[in-house]
């Protein structure tokens, strides 16, 4: 079956500009997580989905970060008022996520690079 | 405060040779996960394995092995004849399984393993 995948892998953009980056999770899975992964780094949490719903938010660095899942598969991130340091690999991740006490294997995706020139 | 520390940046051995990547985690939670993921050039974060803390049996996969340590707060990895294709970022992750943490990885921040024929 197919796996997590992302669109576009690569976005340069212009700073101050929109950019949505779009997550396909892998079908079936009700959990979702945005990462980003800065050049030489480990990948550092965004935010997570369960269902529809944003479950934790706690790493969005600022309000121009946001994202939605509307039917609770696809997801979409969105940056407003690019800035040069929003340049990274943004990560997206799915797993089947059955209830709060058990935990399931994240599924990653092959990643966005922003660039923001 | 979560944390996951990877003390070696980089490592360079040559073919056939065994390596150790260590891994030390700090959490507050009695309950979590630890994680090991290779990151190829290709970009794309491969799961590798998983352990909950309550199982401190070291575990052996082909010519991988890792060992878990509470007391000391570790989860090291280590390659039994490494070959060029195990060439890769190695990131170590911690999840806290407490009442709806979601799931989220704390990553460290990578060792680059560099396998010379």
């Amino acid at each position: 079956g197919a796996g997590v995948s992302q669109t576009p892998s690569n976005k340069v953009t212009e700073k101050g500009k929109y950019v949505e980056l779009r997550c396909d999770p892998i079908s079936g899975h009700t959990a979702l997580y945005w990462y980003r992964q800065s050049l030489g780094q480990g990948p550092e949490f965004l935010i997570y989905f369960q269902g529809t719903g944003a479950a934790d938010d706690s790493g969005l660095p600022n309000d121009r970060f946001f994202a939605v899942r509307p039917e609770g598969s696809v997801s979409t991130l969105k940056i407003q008022r690019t800035e040069r340091g929003d340049s990274a690999v943004y990560l997206c991740a799915s797993s089947l996520r059955e209830g709060v006490s058990s935990y399931n294997e994240q599924f990653f995706g092959p990643g966005t690079r922003l660039t923001v020139l | 405060a979560q944390k996951v520390t990877q003390a070696q940046t980089e490592i360079s051995v040559v073919e056939k040779e065994d390596v150790t990547l260590d891994c030390v985690y700090e959490t507050r939670d009695t309950t979590y996960y630890l994680f090991w993921y290779k990151q190829p050039p290709s970009g794309e974060l491969v799961f590798l394995i998983r352990r909950n803390s309550f199982d401190e049996q070291n575990e052996i996969s082909g010519r991988y092995s890792w060992n878990f340590q509470k007391s000391t707060s570790s989860f090291n990895f280590t390659i039994t004849a490494s070959q060029v294709v195990d060439s890769a970022v190695y990131f170590c992750a911690l999840s806290e399984a407490g009442y709806n943490q979601g799931g989220k990885l704390i990553f460290g921040q990578g060792t680059e393993l560099s396998v010379k024929p």
